[in-house]
């Protein structure tokens, strides 16, 4: 069964730093590419970064470029997002996904991120 | 970045009833778009990819179609557990990017 556990959400304050991981199981990690998905409360869903299978390559959405860095440790089957400069609009429930064709097949179960003084 | 909108923004439907919901994309691309579906509390499940494929375990009432900037998803008879948000998403470029959503409601 595959299974995307998640850890590390919390609340910060504004300016602050958090960083989320998301640990599989079931499938073979190092063969994805893996991406992480965010939904603001009572809104939509928004792709923020991917990364490829071997970690050499990363793309950002405009919101977060600069600010977030997506990593991943495939000898631990594990996915990071380190998140900087946090502002009270990346509160969010954030998502660890599985995304080898684009699409999301596989999530975890989610991460609430608030960012609040 | 390719824009998706979805209608309607809510979709009011007996059981039974068949649900027909858009996603019109702002660039023309062949076929890659998926479905989702999200109910409260959970995390979005894959119902279609590819615009027609289904995703595994997905029942066969739930059907998608469509290329270029049109695109379908129909649920032929819906079932109780089908009232939720069902969103599309693009798959052909980055940033992927997502439509804002339909609702489909107990009429």
């Amino acid at each position: 069964e595959v299974q995307l556990v998640q850890s590390g959400g919390g609340l910060v304050q504004p300016g602050g730093s958090l960083r989320l991981s998301c640990t599989a199981s079931g499938f073979i990690f190092s063969s994805h590419w893996m991406t992480w998905v965010r939904q603001a409360p009572g809104k939509g869903l928004e792709w923020l970064a991917d990364i490829s299978q071997d970690g050499s390559e990363t793309a950002y959405v405009d919101s977060v470029q600069g600010r977030f860095t997506i990593s991943r440790d495939n000898a631990k089957n594990s996915l990071f997002l380190q998140m900087n400069s946090l502002r009270a609009e990346d509160t969010a429930v954030y998502y660890c996904v599985d995304s080898s064709s684009g699409f999301f097949n596989y999530w975890g179960q989610g991460a609430l991120v608030t960012v609040a003084s | 970045e390719i824009v998706m909108t979805q209608s309607p923004v809510t979709l009011s439907v007996s059981p039974g009833e068949r649900a027909t919901l858009s996603c019109t994309a702002s660039q023309t691309f062949r076929s890659d778009l998926a479905w989702y579906q999200q109910k409260p509390g959970q995390a979005p499940r894959l119902l279609i990819y590819g615009a027609s494929s289904r995703a595994t375990g997905i029942p066969a009432r739930f059907s998608g179609s469509g290329s270029g900037t049109e695109f379908t998803l129909t649920i032929s008879s819906l079932q109780s557990e089908d009232f939720a948000v069902y969103y599309c998403q693009q798959h052909n470029s980055r940033p992927r990017t997502f439509g804002q959503g339909t609702k489909v409601e107990i009429k």
